[in-house]
């Protein structure tokens, strides 16, 4: 069955750390994709990054940084040098494409990582 | 470009009463999918609509519908409110059923 399991709860850091959030998932599929979404206290997902699963290559966007690691089912997320404007809940997500004839649109996410970053 | 909109933002019911919500999703993207946030369960995926057509539906009762109109408008109902449909109701977007999707703001349904 597919999963999706964010262990970190809640992280608080200062301005100006560096924060990995962690996200392992679990699907018996070859072909799937991986999200990250950012949940601001306005409550609208922000789509950050999709990933599909013949592309291992890691991904760097501004402050921002993927590890994608399919020998251990990881997709994690780096954000260098914390800003207050990330203070957010930040959820990782998978869609089973193949089960879904190529639809993405079944997200499985996971329970979500609240960060607070602090001035 | 404007992104997908939810109608109602805000919604008060009574138990027993049924909802509509209503999302436009952004001009050009035909795939809408609906999505219930609650603190216990998380983000639970309740169907993706494409071209007017249901195309795959998460594990929630009858009383859970949707619907798709022409000009990729959504709307979901839900009848027979329960205490436990208390929840935020997400709608997102994507240009078809193979891209990432958008979402919007939600509507935020309080069962009283």
């Amino acid at each position: 069955a597919q999963k999706v399991t964010q262990a970190q709860t809640e992280i608080s850091v200062v301005e100006k750390e560096d924060v990995t959030l962690d996200c392992v998932y679990e699907t018996r599929d070859t072909t799937y994709y991986l999200f990250w979404y950012k949940q601001p206290p306005s409550g609208e997902l922000v789509f950050l990054i999709r990933r599909n699963s013949f592309d291992e290559q890691n991904e760097i966007s501004g402050r921002y940084s993927w590890n994608f690691q399919k020998s251990t089912s990881s997709f994690n997320f780096t954000i260098t040098a914390s800003q207050v404007v990330d203070s957010a809940v930040y959820f990782c997500a998978l869609s089973e494409a193949r089960n879904y004839g190529g639809s993405q649109g079944n997200l499985i996410f996971g329970k979500g990582t609240k960060l607070s970053v602090k001035p | 470009k404007a992104g997908v909109t939810q109608t109602p933002r805000y919604l008060i019911k009574t138990r027993g009463q049924q909802v509509t919500l209503s999302c436009s999703p952004i001009s050009g993207h035909r795939s809408v999918s609906w999505y219930q946030q609650t603190p216990g369960q998380g983000l639970q995926f309740l169907f993706e609509y494409f071209s007017e057509t249901q195309r795959n539906k998460g594990n929630f009762p009858g009383r859970f519908s949707g619907r798709q109109f022409s000009n990729s408008r959504s709307e979901m109902n839900v009848s027979t409110l329960e205490l436990g449909d208390s929840a935020l109701y997400l709608c997102a977007s994507s240009r078809d059923t193979t891209y990432e999707q958008y979402f919007g703001p939600g509507t935020r349904l309080t069962v009283t």
